[in-house]
């Protein structure tokens, strides 16, 4: 099973400013590597696969990058709906995991 | 609009059994895969279970093996869960998703609480 760390576990972040979360995966996942928002009482929302792929309707302000054991989620420019919390999970085999999860809070 | 719903969530003793459904809408549901997802609340994500569109092909973590069966009827773009021998370590808020490699549509969840 591939055990996928990530850090910080919380983020503290200024509104406008450039948030950097990483996810490191205790064996090579290839680019098979997917990012998720969650806010409190909702469901996951898909952000990024395959790494660095947008999914559709994301703004251009969240970009992955990465590939074998290391990967970041990278936002731009802060804006309020962004707090919340963020996830990666791989796809690479069986069974899939996630990580642990960054919560993004205000500064 | 894709949508899925999650149904069958609720309380049950230890050692009890539920059914999970989720009913899809707005995609060819026989053409994608989906999976299973559940939540302890203010805690992170666990993979439960997946099963291709077809419903040949199907995998499960080991914290369910034996006990949770996944499957799907095509014909009414249902999906289920089949959960017996409940643990309290079962008790978790549990999303349906579509896809299989990454999901990309979410049910809203039903919560599972296992309690005496």
């Amino acid at each position: 099973e591939v055990l996928m760390t990530q850090s910080p576990a919380t983020l503290s972040v200024s509104p406008g400013e450039r948030a950097t979360l990483s996810c490191r995966a205790s064996q090579s996942v290839s680019i098979n590597l997917a990012w998720y928002q969650q806010k409190p009482g909702q469901a996951p929302r898909l952000l990024i696969y395959a790494a660095s792929i947008r999914a559709t309707g994301i703004p251009a302000r969240f970009s992955g990058s990465g590939s074998g054991t290391e990967f970041t989620l990278t936002i731009s420019s802060l804006q309020s709906e962004d707090f919340a919390v963020y996830f990666c999970q791989h796809y690479n085999n069986w069974p899939r995991t996630f990580g642990q999860g960054t919560k993004v809070e205000i500064k | 609009e894709v949508q899925l719903l999650e149904s069958g969530g609720g309380l049950v003793q230890p050692g009890g059994s539920l059914r999970l459904s989720c009913a899809a809408s707005g995609f060819t549901f026989s053409g994608d895969a989906m999976t299973w997802v559940r939540q302890v609340p203010g805690k992170g994500l666990e993979w439960v279970s997946g099963i291709s569109g077809i419903g040949g092909t199907t995998y499960y973590a080991d914290s369910v093996k034996g006990r949770f069966t996944i499957s799907r009827d095509n014909s009414k773009n249902t999906m289920y869960l089949q959960m017996n021998s409940l643990r309290a370590e079962d008790t978790a808020v549990y999303y349906c998703a579509k896809g299989w490699t990454f999901m990309d549509y979410w049910g809203q969840g039903t919560l599972v609480t296992v309690s005496s």
